[in-house]
């Protein structure tokens, strides 16, 4: 079955310290994959996706197909990355597939 | 990208009523999806809007309790019918087919509480 696991459902840190958000994939050939971001009172956006291999707000995500893994990650945290992030691998016909999530809080 | 309004942004229900939500987009777009997102859950799709054609529904969802309609390449509604408490929800309309690698474009969400 065609899975995504974000294992952490909170993530807690300080202002300026590396921040990272596990995403696990279970799927069969070769989803396409991305990070959603909702911020507060705001709709949910695209932050990355795995294919144009940008950094966006100085995020970046490496996709690993031997661990099927594409982890979320950013060396220094700021107060305005505190959000709701959520894993979607794509599958057939533009179908996104959301893990359960995962709040940042980024404390000063 | 695209421009994604939702009506209602939020209502208070009684069960056993029905509310059908619309989704307008300021473009035309090829897909038109509609999702659900249970309280303290994550969002998981109910069906994709076809124009022209019945939806296609996902595992779990039926045409009889969702009804969708989506006249033309701009617009959809969704409706809830004979709601109960378990339908309380927020949901969600997206589009893609607008930019490049497959982003969907999401809308506000229409906050659902039935009572």
């Amino acid at each position: 079955a065609q899975r995504v696991t974000q294992p952490e459902k909170l993530l807690s840190v300080f202002k300026g310290a590396p921040v990272e958000l596990k995403c696990n994939y279970s799927y069969s050939g070769s989803p396409e994959l991305f990070w959603y971001v909702q911020y507060s009172r705001q709709r949910l956006q695209l932050l990355l996706r795995h294919i144009s291999r940008e950094s966006i707000k100085g995020f970046t995500a490496d996709l690993n197909k031997g661990e099927t893994s594409f982890h979320l990650k950013k060396p220094f945290a700021q107060e305005e990355d505190s959000a709701m992030y959520y894993c979607a691998p794509l599958w057939g016909d533009y179908k996104l597939s959301f893990g359960a999530g995962t709040t940042v809080t980024v404390r000063a | 990208s695209a421009v994604i309004s939702q009506k209602p942004s939020r209502d208070i229900c009684q069960r056993g009523t029905s509310l059908t939500i619309q989704c307008q987009v300021d473009s035309q777009v090829t897909m038109m999806f509609w999702y659900r997102q249970q309280p303290g859950q994550s969002l998981t799709l109910i069906a994709t809007a076809n124009q022209g054609s019945e939806a296609t529904y996902e595992s779990g969802f039926v045409i009889d309790k969702f009804p969708i309609s989506r006249p033309n390449l701009t617009f959809s509604t969704l409706t809830v019918s004979n709601m109960s408490p378990e339908d309380s929800s927020i949901y969600l309309c997206s589009v893609a087919g607008t930019a490049a690698f497959n982003e969907q474009f999401f809308g506000p969400g229409t906050r659902l509480t039935v009572l």
